[in-house]
C-alpha cells in the first residue's frame, strides 16, 4: 500500500527567509513523488515530481524539492520566500499502476 | 491549449437526488481522474480512467460512479445524495503514463442540502 504523510498542518515564514514544506511517504516500489500547489477556490497547480535521476529536483516558481531514499522524504524548498507563495501545498505519490495518492496538505504563510 | 473544464462549477442538490459531473481533459489526454475534497478528508481518490477503462478505483459506495467517453470525456455521477457527499470535485487529466504529472480542472463545488 501506498500512503503519504505532512507532518504539519501549518508553516509560517518570514518574506525572504527560506521555507520547507515536510513530506514522508511508503511505498513498496519505487516511487514517484509529486508536488501540487492549490490556491483559493482553485484546483491544484502542478510544481514539481521525482521519477528518477537527481535527488534535487527544480520546479516551478523556483520551488525544489530533495529526495532522501533512506529517509522516505520528498522535501519541499525555496531559497527566498514570497508572500505570493502563501497557499495550500500537497505532496503526493504513486506506486504504478496505483493511483496518485496527496498527503493531508500544508498551509503555507508567507508574512511581509 | 484549453485546459480541464469541469461544469457545472457550483451545484446545489437536494439529499436523495442524484448528480452528474462533467470533466473535458486537455487535449490529447487519455487518462483522466477523479477526486473528492473536504476540509476534514483531504483529496479522496475516486476513480482514474484510461482510454475508456477504469484503471484503478477508490474506496467509496457504489453510489459513486463513473465513465468515459471514446474522446476521453468523462463523468461522474452520484446516486442517493447524501450530506457528507458535499464538496469539491476535482477532475485531473495526463497523458497517461503513470510518471506524468496531473493538470487539474477548477473543480465542481456541490452542497447537498
Amino acid at each position: 500500500a501506498q500512503s503519504v504523510a505532512q507532518p504539519e498542518d501549518q508553516v509560517n515564514v518570514a518574506e525572504g527567509n527560506p521555507l520547507t514544506v515536510k513530506c514522508t511517504y511508503s511505498v513498496s516500489g519505487n516511487p514517484y513523488l509529486f508536488w501540487y500547489v492549490q490556491y483559493p477556490n482553485r484546483g491544484l497547480q502542478f510544481l514539481l515530481k521525482y521519477i528518477t535521476g537527481d535527488n534535487l529536483v527544480k520546479g516551478s516558481y523556483g520551488f525544489e524539492a530533495e529526495f532522501n531514499k533512506s529517509q522516505t522524504s520528498f522535501h519541499l524548498k525555496k531559497p527566498s520566500a514570497l508572500v505570493s507563495d502563501s497557499a495550500l501545498y500537497f505532496c503526493a505519490v504513486r506506486d504504478p499502476p496505483n493511483d496518485m495518492r496527496f498527503g493531508a496538505g500544508t498551509r503555507l504563510t508567507v508574512k511581509p | 491549449k484549453a485546459g480541464v473544464t469541469q461544469t457545472p462549477r457550483y451545484l446545489i442538490k437536494t439529499r436523495g437526488q442524484q448528480v452528474t459531473l462533467s470533466c473535458s481533459p486537455i487535449s490529447g489526454h487519455r487518462s483522466v481522474s477523479w477526486y473528492q475534497q473536504t476540509p476534514g478528508q483531504g483529496l479522496q481518490f475516486l476513480f482514474e480512467y484510461f482510454s475508456e477503462t477504469q484503471r484503478n478505483k477508490g474506496n467509496f459506495p457504489g453510489r459513486f460512479s463513473g465513465r468515459q467517453f471514446s474522446n476521453s470525456r468523462s463523468e461522474m455521477n452520484v446516486s442517493t445524495l447524501e450530506l457528507g457527499d458535499s464538496a469539491l470535485y476535482l477532475c485531473a487529466s495526463s497523458s497517461g503514463g503513470q510518471g506524468y504529472g496531473y493538470t487539474f480542472g477548477s473543480g465542481t463545488r456541490l452542497t447537498v442540502v
